[in-house]
């Protein structure tokens, strides 16, 4: 069973259009997270949330809005979308925030292309 | 302004023969990093950490890293490296407490093995 499952893979889609992204962990953690990768692969964090709360928001645009109906899954809806969202998104997930235990486990990614 | 820094974009080395990725960091405090490797088109895979304790730190895949106070690094090495190695490796490093802490990670350096 795939650990931290993400779908869809792959979204193209237009510019103004809304989309989600959908995210799943198995393992029991308690804390999930979204990332951007950028076209030179550079990472950053989103969001984290844990047992369902919104911990951190990276100053992102208000386009995007994370959901996370229970602890094992964290979605990702994106409203109006824009040509500069394109990028991969992951999802994570920890045991939980300390570093002594706070390694991550990634899903596989969504590629999102805007047109 | 806490950060982490790979210098190197891309790392060549011969199959069989030792490799270093290199990686700097900047915090406020003790620092706690990590190493994670991204397989092309997939998900990071963490490979090892720096809590405490041992400066020489090892992990998966036969992988150690090396934390040095003094000079603020923590590179990654292999004794020999194989063509299965070859891959973007990620530097990160966690900033903040509780549960507000985050990783940032670095540009990211690919390591390119040849037989």
């Amino acid at each position: 069973d795939t650990a931290v499952s993400q779908t869809p893979k792959y979204l193209v889609t237009q510019m103004g259009n809304d989309k989600s992204i959908k995210c799943e962990q198995n393992l029991g953690h308690d804390t999930m997270y979204w990332y951007k990768q950028d076209s030179k692969k550079f990472l950053k964090i989103m969001f984290s949330y844990n047992n369902k709360e919104l911990i951190i928001n990276e100053t992102v645009p208000n386009r995007f809005s994370p959901k996370s109906p229970d602890k094992a899954h964290l979605n990702l809806h994106i409203n109006s979308l824009e040509l500069g969202d394109s990028a991969v998104y992951f999802c994570a997930s920890s045991q939980d925030w300390s570093p002594a235990t706070g390694e991550q486990y990634f899903g596989p990614g969504t590629r999102l292309t805007v047109t | 302004a806490q950060s982490v820094a790979q210098p190197e974009d891309q790392v060549n080395v011969a199959e069989g023969n030792p490799l270093t990725v290199k990686c700097t960091y900047s915090v406020s405090g003790n620092p706690y990093l990590f190493w994670y490797v991204q397989y092309p088109n997939r998900g990071l895979q963490f490979l090892l950490k720096y809590i405490t304790g041992d400066n020489l730190v090892k992990g998966s895949y036969g992988f150690e890293a090396e934390f040095n106070k003094s000079q603020t690094s923590f590179h990654l090495k292999k004794p020999s490296a194989l063509v299965s190695d070859s891959a973007l490796y990620f530097c990160a490093v966690r900033v903040g407490s509780g549960n507000t802490g985050k990783l940032i990670f670095g540009q990211g350096t690919t390591l390119q093995v040849k037989p």
